[in-house]
This record gives structure tokens, C-alpha cells and sequence, in this order.
């Protein structure tokens, strides 16, 4: 079984610039969630899909991040203008279902670096 | 509020040594706890899930418990190996409401020769 795939894996730009993530989740899996993860830290949650609609974004900075779920597949998360404090990682994950506490599965990643 | 609280925050052993890392929790109501263990530069990875019923529970020489009175966890991790040293994330599932996870910081583990 093929696991989450993110691209790209690493990513350098310059404050103000724009940038997009891609995530490719685990065949059939339903809920998918995207993380900022700053060094030293857990993961933070910044949005949750179930399908294509959104479960939650309370924590998602509207703006300037952006995420879509397009025919309940693939997802990409979008910063737009970037700032230094946005340099982190940015973990995908997709869970059979959100409901059940089922395991969170991983991709390995997205290394922002906002200079 | 949800919170998941882990210590230490970061912890030095030498190999073949063990060590034991704690969760503590506020998640209510409660659906099950994971351990995750999250190499650097990769994703976590899950290493236990317990749920409301379960004590203890085992994987190779990593050993969770938990006592959902106190809402405490712990992992203790036998005869430490050099690929142990890694971040230990603990994260407590819901088992209503948005069904949203809460994750800890964290525990970061270096395991020396």
C-alpha cells in the first residue's frame, strides 16, 4: 500500500513570495489533515477535510493560507505572501475516517524556508 | 480546553538503558491514545494506540500504559538502540465533537553509543 505523498520536499523562497504544497493521500482514505510543524514542536493542526468539505480550519491564518481538497482526493495547501515565522515544516496526514480515533497516517513532509 | 502535556522535553540515555516518557492529558471524552515516534526529517509514525479498557500494551520493547482515571500515559522504552533516538509525540483522540486529534509537543530522545 503506497503511503501519503508530499511534494516538493523541500522549498526556499523569500518573504512575500507565494507557495503551494501538494498531498496525495493513502488510496480510500476520507479525512485528510494538514499540520504546521515548527522545530522542536508538535504538530499544529491547520485544517481538516472529510471528503472534500472542510471539518475545521480554526486555526488556519485565512490571510494568507489557503487549502482545497478537490473531488475529495488530492489536496494542496497555499501561502500567500509568505512570512519568516512561516518557516516550518508542513506535515500531510489521511486517516481512514476522522470518526474512531482510526491511525493518522504521515507523509514525510514539506521543509519551508522563508528568508 | 483539550490539552496533552508531555515530559521531559527532551531527554539524553546512553544505549541498552531505559527510559520512560509521560503523557498527561485534559481530552474529554475520551476515544483512545497513540504514541507516535517521528524520525528526524520524516513523519511520525504510530507505535501504540490505547484505548479506554487497556493497561498496558506492548510492541517489541516499546511498553505504553495507561490510567484514564488519573488520565496519564507513559511509554517506556527497554534496552535502548541508537535508531530509538528520535521525537516521541503522544496524541489523545476524542471520541466526540469534531473528532479532532490533540497533540503533545513532545519528547526528544538521543540515545549516545
Amino acid at each position: 500500500e503506497a503511503g501519503v505523498a508530499q511534494s516538493p520536499r523541500y522549498k526556499i523562497i523569500e518573504k512575500r513570495q507565494s507557495v503551494a504544497f501538494w498531498c496525495n493521500p493513502i488510496s480510500g482514505h476520507a479525512t485528510l489533515y494538514w499540520y504546521q510543524q515548527i522545530l522542536g514542536q508538535g504538530p499544529k493542526l491547520l485544517i481538516q477535510f472529510q471528503n472534500n468539505g472542510v471539518v475545521d480550519d480554526s486555526q488556519l491564518p485565512k490571510d494568507r493560507f489557503s487549502a482545497e481538497r478537490l473531488k475529495g482526493v488530492d489536496s494542496t495547501l497555499k501561502i500567500q505572501p509568505a512570512k519568516l515565522e512561516d518557516s516550518a515544516v508542513y506535515l500531510c496526514a489521511s486517516q481512514r475516517s476522522g470518526r474512531g480515533g482510526h491511525e493518522q497516517f504521515f507523509g514525510p513532509g514539506t521543509r519551508l524556508t522563508v528568508l | 480546553k483539550n490539552q496533552v502535556e508531555q515530559s521531559p522535553q527532551s531527554l539524553i540515555i546512553l544505549e541498552g538503558k531505559n527510559c520512560t516518557l509521560q503523557c498527561n492529558y485534559t481530552v474529554s471524552p475520551f476515544s483512545n491514545l497513540r504514541w507516535y515516534k517521528q524520525d528526524t526529517g520524516r513523519g511520525p509514525v504510530s507505535l501504540t494506540i490505547m484505548t479506554f479498557s487497556e493497561n498496558t500494551k506492548s510492541n517489541g520493547r516499546y511498553t505504553a500504559t495507561l490510567d484514564a482515571d488519573t488520565k496519564q500515559s507513559s511509554l517506556h522504552i527497554t534496552a535502548s538502540q541508537l535508531s530509538d533516538s528520535a521525537s516521541y509525540i503522544c496524541v489523545v483522540n476524542p471520541s466526540g465533537g469534531s473528532y479532532i486529534p490533540t497533540f503533545g509537543r513532545g519528547t526528544s530522545l538521543i540515545v549516545h553509543p
